[in-house]
């Protein structure tokens, strides 16, 4: 079975400074991957996604995430933060006809 | 811009009830889901259903049925309520296995 292990509860980082969430999954098959951002009270949006091909794949709002097959990882990053970009970030991979498997969760609180 | 509608936003009701959650999306995605998020954050997927098949995650209890009318659309239904089901449930639609996006999601409490 699919797994997505996001060691990182918690990550406060100042707002300027930049930002890596990292991601381990865990797949039998090369997977397809996901990071999704959740707002306070909303839902999840998409930010990016790895089929195949480049390793560093850009996403929206200046995000960014490089996968990698002999680490099992898909660390997500961004250079310079926002304080809009205090959210909780999901990590995801795609289960095949059972939807997807998310991470925990990293909860991202950005101070002036 | 919102593409997936969930109603209602927010449900309270009361242990043994029956409940019922709307979704819908104009996408023209051919699947759908719903997903449970409980109080840490915790995301987990209940069913994944398009026209030809229904696929459900053993761990759901049985009183949780989806029900569809048409490719569009998705309800959830609870059919006796649990003071266990309190969680956020998000529904989402995808074309085939490709990208998933999310509804808003609606909050249920169960007293």
């Amino acid at each position: 079975a699919q797994s997505v292990t996001q060691p990182d509860a918690r990550v406060t980082v100042s707002e300027g400074a930049s930002l890596q969430l990292r991601c381990k999954y865990s797949s039998s098959v090369t997977p397809y991957l996901f990071w999704y951002v959740q707002y306070p009270r909303q839902g999840l949006q998409l930010l990016l996604k790895y089929y195949s091909g480049d390793p560093v794949v850009q996403g929206v709002n200046g995000f960014e995430a490089e996968f990698s097959k002999s680490n099992s990882s898909f660390h997500l990053r961004k250079a310079s933060v926002h304080w809009s970009d205090s959210a909780v970030y999901f990590c995801a991979v795609r289960n095949y006809a059972q939807g997807l498997t998310f991470g925990l969760g990293t909860r991202v609180s950005v101070f002036p | 811009e919102t593409a997936v509608f969930q109603t209602p936003n927010y449900h309270v009701t009361q242990v043994g009830n029956e409940v019922s959650f709307n979704c819908k999306q104009t996408l023209g995605h051919d699947t759908m889901y719903w997903y449970k998020q409980d109080s840490k954050k915790l995301l987990k997927i209940m069913f994944s259903y398009n026209n030809k098949q229904l696929i459900v995650n053993e761990t759901v209890p049985r009183r949780f049925s989806p029900q569809s009318s048409d490719k569009a659309h998705l309800n959830l239904r609870i059919k006796s309520v649990e003071p266990e089901d309190s969680a956020v449930y998000l529904c989402a639609s995808s074309w085939g296995q490709d990208t998933q996006y999310f509804g808003p999601g609606t909050r249920l409490l169960v007293l």
